[in-house]
């Protein structure tokens, strides 16, 4: 089955310096890749997603970058802000087949003032 | 659109209880999701229904869990009996599944935090 590897576990930055992190996928049938921001004692919650026919995706300060060849794709989020601070999750399904999604475990982005 | 909306927020009992979650997920969707988040395993798939079926149930970690989604608006997470070691956050996530078109973005109701003592 799939399996999602996320790193790193903690990244510390100062505001407005630019945060990345990078997930890597097992199943090359996988075209559907979410990620998602979960906030302490908050659900989890979409903040971009991407799929197989485009190499990237971007929406205001955050952007996704898809490697298909080399099953991987990350997360950029530039001039980083406190209120960026939350666990970051990745995630990939292969729709098609109807299964679920995988998670990766998670990053926690610190962002200092 | 009032969103995945999960029952109760907080629960604690005492281990050997049976517990009851419950979930309702948004209206159209018709794929839903339990699953189970502890610091040290993260996020796990715990069950997953498409159009009231259950598709997977590799991730219940034992007989003790069950599931079950009688309609298109509501499902059930059971566990009988509770252990200490089933405390964690449960949530509940739903979308919308086309065959043809391929999964729509899950959206998390707001999760149980269960405390077996």
């Amino acid at each position: 089955g799939e399996n999602v590897e996320q790193h790193p576990s903690t990244l510390s930055v100062q505001e407005g310096d630019s945060a990345v992190i990078k997930c890597t996928y097992s199943d090359s049938a996988s075209n559907y890749f979410p990620w998602y921001k979960q906030e302490l004692g908050k659900r989890p919650q979409l903040i971009i997603d991407i799929r197989s026919n485009v190499g990237e995706k971007k929406d205001q300060r955050i952007a996704v970058t898809l490697n298909k060849t080399a099953k991987h794709f990350s997360l950029h989020i530039t001039e980083t802000q406190p209120e960026d601070s939350a666990v970051y999750f990745c995630a990939a399904s292969d729709p098609q087949a109807g299964t679920a999604l995988i998670f990766g475990k998670g990053t926690t982005l610190s962002v200092s003032s | 659109d009032a969103g995945v909306i999960q029952s109760p927020r907080h629960e604690v009992t005492e281990m050997g209880q049976e517990v009851t979650l419950r979930c309702k997920p948004i209206s159209g969707h018709n794929s839903l999701f339990w699953y189970r988040q502890t610091m040290m395993r993260g996020l796990e798939l715990l069950i997953y229904f498409n159009n009231n079926v259950p598709i997977d149930d590799s991730g219940m970690p034992e007989d003790r869990f069950s599931a079950k989604m009688p309609n298109a608006s509501f499902s059930t997470l059971k566990i009988q009996p509770s252990e200490p070691r089933d405390s964690a956050v449960y949530f509940c996530a739903s979308s919308f599944f086309r065959p043809t078109g391929g999964n729509q973005p899950q959206h998390f109701g707001d999760g149980t935090r269960l405390s077996i003592l």
